[in-house]
């Protein structure tokens, strides 16, 4: 059960867009649709940006979406704005357990 | 408005046990699935256990797998987490969180404060 590999940060201007990438095995983000998304903001708990993929729960903005590639997901922010700065988690189902990547710090410049 | 509200975390020594609780209010708990992810100082998260709405179906990380139970009271709308053979990299904020279906998923709507569990002799 090893974590997913995410890069360690990212960083963007306000407006820009920027993507996360989450690369996993064809055991896990590959094998499945079922790839999430997490916002942890410092001394907060999760919220869910993204699930199964691509879906947004409702109340999350339209600037995030996701994809996946063979065993890659990504997230994308576009029009980056100051509040978007936060560590970000994706998650991926297996067929026995769940997996989290390792995070990714966003840093809007 | 979903509430989940975790207790039962402290200071235990290694080899101890300790159990979490968890409140859930605000929807039909018996209608999804349950999951204890747990976060270390300064640390990512890190899934712990998941348990689907009947009990039927119970998931555990490996690194606490024989150690940790996770159970539901659907009566009362609580979930618990038994830790045994406490370890020191055990030490996390533990959250409850609440799936978004009745089977252990990874997608996770409503999240906890956390309860702080410490190991150390």
């Amino acid at each position: 059960q090893s974590a997913l590999t995410q890069p360690a940060s990212v960083s963007g201007s306000p407006g820009q867009s920027i993507t996360i990438s989450c690369t996993g095995t064809s055991s896990d983000v590959g094998g499945y649709n079922y790839v999430s998304w997490y916002q942890q903001h410092p001394g907060k708990a999760p919220k869910l940006m993204i699930y199964d993929v691509s879906d947004r729960p409702s109340g999350v903005s339209n600037r995030f979406s996701g994809s996946k590639s063979g065993n890659t997901a990504s997230l994308t922010i576009s029009g980056l704005q100051a509040e978007d700065e936060a560590d970000y988690y994706c998650s991926s189902y297996t067929s026995s357990s769940i997996l989290f990547g390792g995070g990714t710090k966003l840093t809007v410049l | 408005e979903v509430q989940l509200v975790e207790s039962g975390g402290g200071l235990v020594q290694p080899g101890r046990s300790l159990r979490l609780s968890c409140a859930a209010s605000g929807f039909t708990f018996d209608d999804y699935a349950m999951h204890w992810v747990r976060q270390a100082p300064g640390k990512g998260l890190e899934w712990v256990s998941g348990i689907s709405w009947n009990s039927r179906i119970i998931a555990y990380a490996d690194s606490v797998k024989g150690r940790f139970t996770i159970s539901r009271d659907n009566a009362k709308n609580f979930l618990y987490l038994q830790m045994n053979s406490l370890k020191t990299e055990d030490t996390a904020l533990y959250y409850c969180a609440k799936d978004t279906g009745v089977k252990v998923g990874d997608s996770y709507d409503y999240w906890g404060q956390g309860t702080l569990v410490t190991v150390s002799s």
